[in-house]
């Protein structure tokens, strides 16, 4: 399989606290992208990071990028109840089929 | 930002009957379609690239002929589920990208339940 780990499985948080999660990818990338999904609906892009960057900020989301361990972090500022979803890393393939894989997910749980 | 439509959201249907789903990128042309299939509380599979004008590759293990996807044009693609079975209830999501190495527009998703 190509889907590589993330980790933790699930995190519950009080609002206010830092939340982190972490990803490993098992083939090289084009660019490694964060979505998050709220239960039974679509996903929603956060952040993508390419493979020559080494981290990204969006708001109260940063993003790091280590390509010599295969990992990647997420890193979610002052959570809110609203941050309550999961979050999905997707690597994204070097070759021409473009291909798009997700890896096992973080269920985040905000408690107010 | 782009948007990508998905219909049906939800279907029921009788053991036997065939299932067709649709994704539509509204604003923009989409180079290429990916169609996912997630499990409660589980990450996304990827069934198949769609790419307009040609057909569909398929992952390992994922059968052409129970999942059929047609890219008719740069701004639709379907996903028909052929005989469906109850082992065939999911969560069906469309995905599009504009270009290589872009992130992806999502559908929000296809609930189906085969009884």
């Amino acid at each position: 399989s190509q889907q590589g780990e993330e980790d933790p499985q699930a995190l519950s948080i009080q609002e206010g606290e830092n939340a982190t999660m972490n990803c490993s990818y098992k083939t090289s990338i084009n660019n490694l992208q964060w979505y998050r999904q709220n239960s039974g609906r679509g996903l929603v892009h956060l952040i993508l990071i390419r493979s020559n960057e080494r981290e990204k900020h969006s708001g109260r989301l940063r993003v790091t990028l280590d390509t010599s361990k295969k990992s990647s972090s997420l890193l979610i500022t002052a959570s809110r109840a609203a941050d309550t979803a999961s979050y999905f890393c997707a690597q994204r393939g070097k070759t021409s089929y473009d291909k798009v894989i997700f890896g096992p997910g973080t269920s985040l749980s905000v408690i107010p | 930002g782009a948007v990508v439509s998905q219909h049906p959201s939800r279907v029921i249907c009788k053991s036997g009957t065939s299932v067709k789903i649709e994704c539509r990128s509204l604003d923009f042309q989409a180079t290429t379609m990916f169609w996912y299939r997630q499990f409660p509380k589980q990450s996304l599979m990827l069934m198949a690239t769609s790419n307009e004008g040609s057909k569909a590759t398929y992952e390992q293990g994922v059968e052409k002929d129970k999942f059929l996807i047609n890219h008719a044009s740069l701004t639709l693609s379907t996903l028909t589920v052929t005989s469906a079975h109850p082992e065939d209830s999911s969560f069906y999501i469309c995905s599009a990208s504009i270009g290589f190495g872009e992130k992806l527009f999502f559908g929000s998703g296809t609930q189906l339940s085969v009884l």
